[in-house]
């Protein structure tokens, strides 16, 4: 199994450029969320999908847009970026119910914008 | 709100000593709590969860606790090794359906030999 995968690795974009990141997790899982991390700051939630069909506001939306495309996965879009969307993002899953409802996460997407 | 804190923020030690990793929360209603460890660069990985009804989870030289009442949950980490020289991410969740972790902001671990 692969998990949780996230594309691409590295990006790096100017200022005012668009850009969708991918996520795909191969478990079954029913939630799904999308995450930044900065320094100083954590991880702070940005949106996040409990099930198929459905997507939420997290902590830090603004400036982003998601879609929950199938069940494996979920993406997130920067229609416009600025500098302060700058970050690392991670992708995570986690079964809605059943098991111990442990969450995984990908390896990130480093986010570079000038 | 509910607010996680992990204290220290960084930790040194030599090889071989035991040592406890501190996270506290404001709100006690809590469905579960994760640790976790991340390395310089990279992603997350769970090391251990401990549900709401249970007092402590072990995983080899890995014990993490929990005092849902008091908001408090340790790690104990035994006999460090270089290779344990990671950040270490204390997270909570309150419901079950869908609802996302918060997570204090690390303890950063050095373990020299």
């Amino acid at each position: 199994n692969a998990g949780v995968t996230q594309t691409p690795k590295f990006q790096v974009l100017k200022t005012g450029q668009s850009m969708t990141l991918q996520c795909a997790q191969d478990m079954n899982h029913n939630s799904m969320y999308w995450y930044r991390q900065d320094p100083g700051m954590g991880l702070r939630l940005i949106y996040y999908s409990a099930s198929e069909g459905t997507t939420d506001k997290g902590e830090v939306p603004n400036g982003y847009n998601v879609s929950r495309l199938n069940k494996r996965e979920f993406s997130l879009r920067l229609e416009s970026a600025a500098p302060s969307q700058t970050s690392v993002y991670f992708c995570a899953s986690r079964p809605l119910a059943g098991g111990s409802h442990e969450q995984y996460f990908g390896p990130g997407t480093r986010l570079t914008v000038t | 709100k509910q607010e996680v804190t992990q204290i220290p923020a960084a930790l040194s030690v030599p090889e071989g000593e035991n040592l406890v990793l501190n996270c506290s929360f404001t709100d006690s209603a809590i469905y579960n709590l994760q640790w976790f460890r991340q390395d310089p660069g990279k992603g997350l990985t769970s090391l251990l969860l401990i549900q709401s009804s249970q007092r402590e989870q072990t995983s080899g030289r890995l014990n993490a606790s929990l005092d849902k009442s008091s908001g408090r949950s340790t790690l104990y980490i035994a006999a460090s090794q270089p290779g344990d020289s990671a950040t270490y991410l204390c997270a909570v969740r309150h419901g079950q359906a869908g609802t996302a972790l918060i997570f204090g902001k690390g303890t950063t671990l050095s373990v020299s030999s």
